[in-house]
């Protein structure tokens, strides 16, 4: 079946922990996304990747980092730099054309104790 | 950036009924979508819909981007309907490659 998986599906971390959070699509899609989602709000933008080895910073990038080392994975580490990383992460991809639409894995729920 | 209000916050309905659900935008937009997120977190793509209308089953969307809104339209609603819907659009031109910006959504209950 062609989707996005994310994992873990929860995520407990220490406060000063670095994590990683893992996206993997086999749509063959170009571009990948990393969103965050608090409490009540809508998704905002962390970074996105339209190509393999290219990524760029979203509205919220500070305290994150990503790489784009393959086409179908778009790793996410939430470093011990983000103040309050505690939230809901959705990844997603489309094709590389811009405006093309958006397909979204199950998410992680991230938990800083 | 571009600012996404989505109307009502919040919708109580008995099953069997019918509501619209609004997303205004304030700039052009090239991609519009609605999701509909599960009590799990899951958003499930409802319509890509830059204009135009399309319907799907018992949902049905309606884009008027020359004066930048989009309706969504619920028939004969079910519990199963319930949840989040979003409104997301990407900005026409400039920097905005693929950025979808979000509304604050709104909260559909359908009561048995």
């Amino acid at each position: 079946d062609g989707g996005i998986t994310q994992s873990p599906k929860y995520l407990f971390r220490k406060e000063g922990q670095n994590v990683t959070l893992s996206c993997e699509q086999n749509l063959n899609h170009d571009a990948m996304y990393w969103y965050r989602q608090d409490p009540g709000q809508g998704l905002r933008l962390i970074y996105y990747s339209q190509i393999v080895n290219d990524f760029q910073k979203g509205d919220i990038a500070e305290g994150y980092s990503v790489s784009r080392e393959k086409k179908e994975s778009f790793p996410l580490t939430v470093t011990s730099a983000q103040k309050n990383p505690t939230a809901f992460y959705l990844c997603a991809s489309s094709s590389r054309t811009p405006y093309n639409e958006q397909f979204f894995g199950p998410g992680t729920r991230l938990t800083v104790l | 950036g571009i600012q996404v209000e989505q109307s009502p916050p919040d919708l109580i309905l008995q099953e069997g009924a019918n509501s619209t659900l609004r997303c205004n935008f304030s700039d052009s937009v090239n991609n519009l979508q609605w999701f509909h997120q599960n009590p799990w977190g899951q958003l499930i793509n409802l319509f890509y819909i830059p204009s135009g209308t399309k319907q799907n089953g018992r949902l049905s969307a309606t884009t008027v981007a020359t004066e930048r809104y989009s309706l969504l339209y619920i028939s004969s609603s079910q519990t199963t309907d319930s949840g989040v819907y979003f409104c997301a659009v990407v900005r026409a031109g400039g920097t905005s490659y693929g950025k979808l910006t979000f509304g604050q959504g709104t909260i559909l209950t359908v009561h048995p």
